[in-house]
């Protein structure tokens, strides 16, 4: 079936240092959005990609979108104790609506 | 803007009973997604209803069933209840399939 990789499952950093999760996908997506999970909240959306090899910035945070729209990367400068939490993409498969969430990466940010 | 609520916030059922979930999506927002988030998993499509028609389920089985009301709000249905049920169910607003998503707090089934 299709699927969502996350990796890596975990990250311990220290507060300061660079974070990257990345997410693949068994298939092309049309879309790709990020969310944030805090312990015991709900998924928070951050941000949506649509074009192939596209990249945006929020403040310390930047999201690229492959090529190939298979993949995508969140990466987070100097991380900050309010950055803990999990952070999955999701996106639909092209010429579906139906979202597929990744399996997401849990950060820790160490004081 | 009110943001998305969900009821009841908390659920304890008995294996093979029924359990209804309810949505209030925001103002506005005309697509409703359900998803179930199993404890410290990721989330699993369950069902897409935009103006009022299912448009999508996941690879739940037929006893996951739900409707979307004229006011867009939407109530997820889960029949016989088993215990690998019990997880966070959570509904998403959109304004349409290809918007962000605005999660609720979610319902919490405890099947026991």
């Amino acid at each position: 079936g299709q699927q969502v990789m996350q990796i890596p499952q975990y990250q311990h950093v220290q507060e300061g240092e660079d974070f990257t999760t990345y997410c693949n996908s068994s298939t092309t997506l049309s879309n790709i959005q990020w969310y944030k999970q805090r312990p015991g909240g709900h998924p928070v959306f951050l941000i949506q990609l649509v074009k192939s090899g596209e990249v945006k910035k929020q403040k310390r945070l930047t999201f690229q979108f492959g090529e190939a729209k298979k993949n995508s990367s969140l990466h987070i400068t100097a991380t900050q104790t309010t950055d803990v939490g999990t952070y999955f993409c999701a996106g639909p498969p092209s010429g579906t609506y139906k979202y597929i969430f990744g399996t997401g990466t849990r950060l820790k940010v160490l004081a | 803007e009110a943001g998305v609520t969900q009821s009841p916030t908390h659920l304890i059922k008995t294996r093979g009973q029924q359990a209804t979930l309810r949505c209030s999506p925001i103002s506005g927002h005309t697509s409703v997604y359900w998803y179930q988030q199993a404890l410290g998993l990721g989330l699993q499509f369950l069902l897409w209803y935009d103006e009022g028609e299912e448009r999508n389920r996941g690879n739940f089985p037929p006893r996951f069933s739900g409707r979307q009301f004229p006011n867009y709000s939407s109530e997820l249905n889960v029949n016989a209840l088993e215990l690998e049920d019990s997880a966070l169910y959570l509904c998403a607003s959109l304004r349409g399939p290809t918007y962000e998503q605005y999660f609720g707090p979610g319902t919490r089934l405890t099947v026991t």
